[in-house]
């Protein structure tokens, strides 16, 4: 069975500090998609990032960067220069690659909060 | 990534009613799949529909039953409604387009049970 765990329940930071989102997981797949969703009060998963499980390399797009390491099953999400903005609910998630399986496992998220 | 689109935003039912949800994708989009998030959860499959006919269920019982359209709509039906039923219920749809993959969640219909 696939699981996903996101340790950190709640994180605040301080507007312009760096921080780090921590996402592990189970699965017993050789192929498999790692995704990262953020969620605003409004209630909308917004898609952030979609990793294959063959591409190891981390990825930067602004101020986010991911670091995949397959070794230790993880999937950290990094925020550089936070800004008030970014404060909302962060879903690490994983899902089998199969055409037609598409079955999304979430973490319980991690609430970020930045404080002006 | 955008597309997919959820009625009605907002519902309040009475326990042991029966409720329907509405999802609308884009041409293309064979995959659709329904999730259920409490309240401080993540969210928890509900089951996912290829082509028309159910491909994949989560642990929840058969009164959450679900269709899906030619029209790449989709619909959740829930029975006998529950006050822990309340909760954001999110439809998603992918597509797989050569070695693209995409995956995209409307905004949601949140549903209060009383």
């Amino acid at each position: 069975a696939q699981k996903v765990t996101q340790a950190q329940t709640e994180i605040s930071v301080v507007e312009k500090e760096d921080v780090t989102l921590d996402c592990v997981y189970e699965t017993r797949d050789t192929t498999y998609y790692l995704f990262w969703y953020k969620q605003p009060p409004s209630g909308e998963l917004v898609f952030l990032i979609r990793r294959n499980s063959f591409d190891e390399q981390n990825e930067i797009s602004g101020r986010y960067s991911w670091n995949f390491q397959k070794s230790t099953s993880s999937f950290n999400f990094t925020i550089t220069a936070s800004q008030v903005v970014d404060s909302a609910v962060y879903f690490c998630a994983l899902s089998e690659a199969a055409r037609g399986n598409e079955k999304l496992t979430f973490g319980t998220g991690t609430r970020l909060t930045i404080i002006p | 990534e955008t597309g997919v689109t959820q009625s009605p935003t907002h519902l309040i039912k009475t326990r042991g009613q029966q409720v329907t949800l509405r999802c609308s994708s884009q041409s293309g989009h064979n995959t659709v799949s329904w999730y259920q998030q409490a309240l401080g959860q993540g969210p928890q499959f509900i089951f996912q529909y290829y082509r028309e006919e159910e491909n994949g269920r989560g642990n929840f019982p058969p009164r959450f039953s679900g269709l899906q359209f030619p029209n790449y709509s989709s619909e959740l039906n829930v029975n006998a409604l529950e006050l822990d039923d309340s909760a954001l219920y999110l439809c998603a749809t992918s597509f797989h387009l050569g070695t693209d993959y995409g995956y995209t969640f409307g905004s949601g219909t949140r549903l209060t049970v009383v």
